[in-house]
């Protein structure tokens, strides 16, 4: 069955430095998201992009956040300067017609 | 505005049958997801639902009334390793996924 794959599965970081997660999307969805789940919550919307740009972000993904594509493949999450709320899983997903498809998400801690 | 609303906690013996329910207010709505996860790790998929009924997986059953704005999950036979959280999320037009808080299933012997 296609997987979603994403690196690092665990990353610490010190607070201010910049992290980026990295997901490999299963090859013909289009739309890809990003989500994230802090300890004990629910899980959370942060963007969805398609065709190349972003075509939702939610309140949550603020300027310190980006995301792209760069190489057709590898589709990123960028936090600029993480804080120490940032650290949550965050989920990779994509989703063609037949339904959705979480990656098995990376564990960012920032000390 | 999105609401998605399910018990915290639920707790069953080996064998019986747990329904957890779900209301939802979600503009958009397109479909009821169900997954589960287990702590640490990503969501997995059980069932979506876009019409109104009952959709039957094995031990696994949905159910969904868009005019009510409620689902339920089922699940029979219940085993030990079906202890986990299981999450009620609506899905939109704009593709993207409302979440639920999450309903932690403990299976006790």
């Amino acid at each position: 069955e296609p997987e979603v794959t994403q690196t690092p599965s665990h990353q610490v970081t010190q607070m201010g430095q910049e992290v980026i997660l990295r997901c490999v999307p299963i090859s013909n969805h289009l739309y890809f998201y990003w989500y994230r789940q802090i300890l004990g919550q629910k899980v959370e919307f942060l963007v969805s992009f398609y065709n190349n740009e972003i075509s939702e972000k939610s309140e949550i993904f603020d300027d310190q956040f980006s995301v792209e594509r760069p190489d057709g493949s590898n589709f990123t999450l960028k936090i600029r300067s993480t804080k120490l709320e940032d650290s949550a899983m965050y989920f990779c997903a994509t989703q063609n017609k037949e339904g959705y498809t979480f990656g098995s998400g990376t564990r960012l801690t920032v000390v | 505005g999105q609401n998605i609303d399910q018990p915290t906690e639920m707790t069953a013996t080996e064998g019986a049958i747990v329904q957890i329910n779900c209301t939802y207010q979600t503009s958009g709505f397109n479909g009821l997801f169900w997954y589960q996860q287990h702590a640490g790790e990503a969501p997995t998929f059980l069932s979506y639902n876009v019409l109104d009924g009952l959709e039957e997986k094995g031990r696994f059953s949905s159910f969904l009334s868009r005019s009510k704005g409620y689902s339920y999950l089922l699940l029979k036979e219940l085993q030990m390793k079906d202890s986990a959280s299981y999450l009620c999320a609506a899905g939109r037009d704009d593709y993207k996924l409302s979440f639920g808080a999450g309903t932690t299933v403990t299976v006790r012997a």
